[in-house]
């Protein structure tokens, strides 16, 4: 079946480090893969997506680019900041199916 | 603005009553649905509507009922069936039919079983 498959957190990193969440998926069909973001006691907001192979989903210095080859959506961002702590979700919907998956989530915390 | 709202934002509930959540969205969506997330956890489907005055199971349907009556309202009810509902409840909403479009989300409800 469709799944999501996310590293486990948490993650820790001092501020302007660089990050990577990785994540991978299974999917039936041809996804389109996105990355969310939760901030404490919120809704989840989309950070980025991807719609086909190749494509690179980019928001707010994040990126992540579409890996048919190695089924993988990882999530990067080059210099992190402290605003960035929160808990991100990587996330497939398949087409002509209303369902999303989603992955476990990976908390991150950026330090000063 | 567009958006989805729930209401209230937080919720206590004796043992044995029943509890309606509510989720309403201005976005003109055709699907709507419905999640749980318990602490340090991902997102449970609980259910999901398609189109007015339809709706299937979703991964945690057991202890749980909706209605679809209205496009822009999906409430769902925790019933006393449910044996552990306390937990952060998460309504969505986003185009039917394509895959690559987001689901939108509301701010939550956190439930609370006193």
């Amino acid at each position: 079946g469709d799944s999501v498959t996310q590293m486990e957190g948490p993650v820790t990193l001092s501020e302007e480090a660089f990050l990577t969440i990785n994540c991978t998926y299974t999917a039936t069909g041809y996804p389109s893969l996105f990355w969310y973001v939760q901030y404490p006691g919120e809704g989840l907001q989309l950070l980025l997506k991807a719609t086909k192979a190749d494509d690179k989903g980019s928001n707010k210095g994040f990126e992540a680019t579409y890996r048919k080859e190695t089924t993988s959506f990882h999530l990067e961002k080059g210099s992190v900041q402290v605003s960035d702590s929160a808990v991100y979700f990587c996330a497939l919907s398949v087409s002509n199916f209303n369902k999303f998956y989603f992955g476990s989530g990976t908390k991150l915390n950026v330090k000063p | 603005d567009g958006g989805i709202t729930q209401s209230p934002k937080y919720l206590f509930r004796k043992e044995g009553q029943n509890v309606t959540l509510s989720c309403e969205q201005n976005l003109n969506h055709d699907a709507m649905y419905w999640y749980r997330q318990d602490p340090g956890q991902g997102l449970r489907l609980i259910y999901y509507s398609q189109i007015v005055n339809d709706f299937q199971k979703g991964d945690i349907a057991e202890g749980y009922s909706v209605s679809r009556e209205k496009k822009e309202s999906f409430p769902l009810t925790v019933t006393s069936a449910q044996k552990n509902p306390t937990a952060f409840y998460l309504c969505a909403s986003r185009e039917r039919d394509s895959s690559g479009l987001e689901q939108f989300f509301g701010p939550g409800t956190r439930l609370t079983v006193l």
